[in-house]
């Protein structure tokens, strides 16, 4: 059985630009979630998505987004670029959402913004 | 505060030692608990999953949660080289937004 799979690896970008970074779960998951991960912050949660509905929001601004499609694949978008939002963006597949779930990640999105 | 407290290491250990890892919390609330190793430019891989109190053991490794204390711990017996890697704990209440533990790098020395 496949992983998750994100695309594309790495990417630069330079301030005031957006992005649009892409995960596909893993067969038969139908919840994504998406982290952020830097050194100094670790993993924080952005958001998760189930049925193409976003069901949990992390703390994040309103420049950071995201949706679901019918196949489940997920894609999350950022708006006008900062330097801070440099960071590898994980995303995560379970079957379902809530519950006794586990969560697999992909290898994640370096993105370097400059 | 931060939800869950982890100690970034960078902890080193001979071949063959016992590796003790741990996390405390803050959130009453909290009931599922996983611990996921990272390696260099990868995601994290999930090692152990436990949703109750007490011990759970898989192969070389022993997942431990005391939720009277809001302490997790990570038993890693037989350390291998294979083993260096950082070390994330996460834990949810609900099991749809996990709070994570900013890793502990543990290097294992042949």
């Amino acid at each position: 059985k496949a992983g998750v799979t994100q695309t594309p690896r790495y990417l630069i970008k330079t301030r005031g630009q957006q992005v649009t970074l892409s995960c596909s779960p893993i067969s038969g998951h139908r919840s994504v979630s998406w982290y952020q991960q830097t050194p100094g912050q670790g993993l924080q949660f952005l958001f998760e998505y189930f049925s193409e509905t976003q069901r949990n929001k992390g703390n994040f601004p309103g420049r950071f987004s995201g949706r679901q499609f019918s196949n489940s694949r997920s894609e999350m978008n950022v708006s006008t670029l900062e330097l801070g939002d440099s960071a590898l963006y994980l995303c995560a597949s379970s079957w379902k959402t809530g519950g006794n779930e586990k969560l697999f990640f992909g290898s994640g999105t370096q993105l370097s913004v400059l | 505060q931060k939800e869950v407290e982890q100690d970034p290491g960078p902890l080193s250990v001979p071949e063959g030692a016992i590796v003790s890892l741990n996390c405390t919390y803050s959130n009453s609330a909290f009931q599922y608990f996983m611990w996921y190793r990272q390696y260099s430019r990868k995601g994290p891989e999930l090692l152990m999953y436990t949703y109750s109190s007490g011990n759970k053991e898989d192969g070389r490794f022993t997942a431990q949660v005391d939720k009277s204390s809001k302490y997790i711990s990570l038993f890693i017996r037989d350390s291998q080289p294979s083993d260096s890697a950082t070390y994330l704990c996460a834990m949810s209440a609900t099991g749809n937004q996990f709070y994570f533990g900013t890793g502990t790098s543990l290097t294992v020395i042949p």
